[in-house]
């Protein structure tokens, strides 16, 4: 089974703190995403990383950035936390070639004060 | 870049009854059309997926159907069964990446 894990399920930052979100896969996959959820928007593409060191902006980039150095892992970064960053963050990845598959991580909710 | 619309956004059927959940998309490039549910707590899982190759898809009680000309393709639930109570997302490619863009996600309830 494909696993892909999301480091910590439940965060609660400050406003303005930096902010680590870890997600690692066992499948050797190349593709790795980060999505963001809220109610009614969806899932909405931050970054994604198709290798390593290689990352590409997704939707909503802004106040975020991302760190690929191992295959395995994928990285979000908040570098100075916002109150409208409050949001369930879902890490995702894929092979290549592309199946159309994507396997997710069980999200990360994260509580900006 | 591809944009996805998803409708509508809750549905509540009796159970037995039939759910059908319609999406529209704008690359007319997109070749692939995902659909994800995501039971309470739980992350996104595929359930079925067509390829643009193909007009109609089924896979027992769900089937897609996809309609090129007028770029929408819907999911069908037939029979509909409480533990079929979920969100479900529609997808599409992303122009020539392996990224996907989600639909805003349909809220289904079942009523026993």
């Amino acid at each position: 089974d494909v696993k892909v894990t999301q480091s910590s399920r439940y965060l609660v930052k400050r406003t303005g703190e930096k902010v680590f979100l870890e997600c690692v896969q066992d499948m050797d996959h190349e593709n790795m995403f980060w999505y963001r959820q809220d109610p009614g928007l969806g899932l909405r593409l931050i970054y994604f990383s198709y290798d390593v060191k290689m990352k590409e902006k997704g939707d909503i980039p802004e106040g975020y950035s991302v760190s690929r150095e191992k295959k395995e892992r994928f990285s979000l970064i908040l570098e100075s936390a916002s109150t409208n960053q409050t949001s369930m963050y879902l890490c995702a990845s894929s092979p290549k070639p592309h199946t159309g598959e994507l396997f997710f991580g069980e999200g990360s909710r994260l509580t900006v004060l | 870049g591809e944009n996805v619309e998803q409708h509508p956004s809750t549905l509540s059927v009796q159970e037995g009854d039939s759910a059908v959940i319609k999406c529209t998309y704008s690359d007319s490039a997109s070749n692939y059309f995902p659909w994800y549910k995501q039971e309470l707590g739980k992350r996104p899982q595929l359930i079925i997926d067509i390829r643009s190759n193909v007009g109609e898809k089924k896979d027992q009680r769900i089937a897609v159907t996809l309609n090129k000309t007028a770029k929408h393709f819907s999911l069908h639930i037939t029979e509909t069964q409480p533990e079929d109570s979920a969100v479900y997302f529609c997808a599409a490619p992303g122009g020539n990446t392996d990224k996907l863009i989600f639909g805003t996600g349909t809220r289904l309830q079942v009523f026993p």
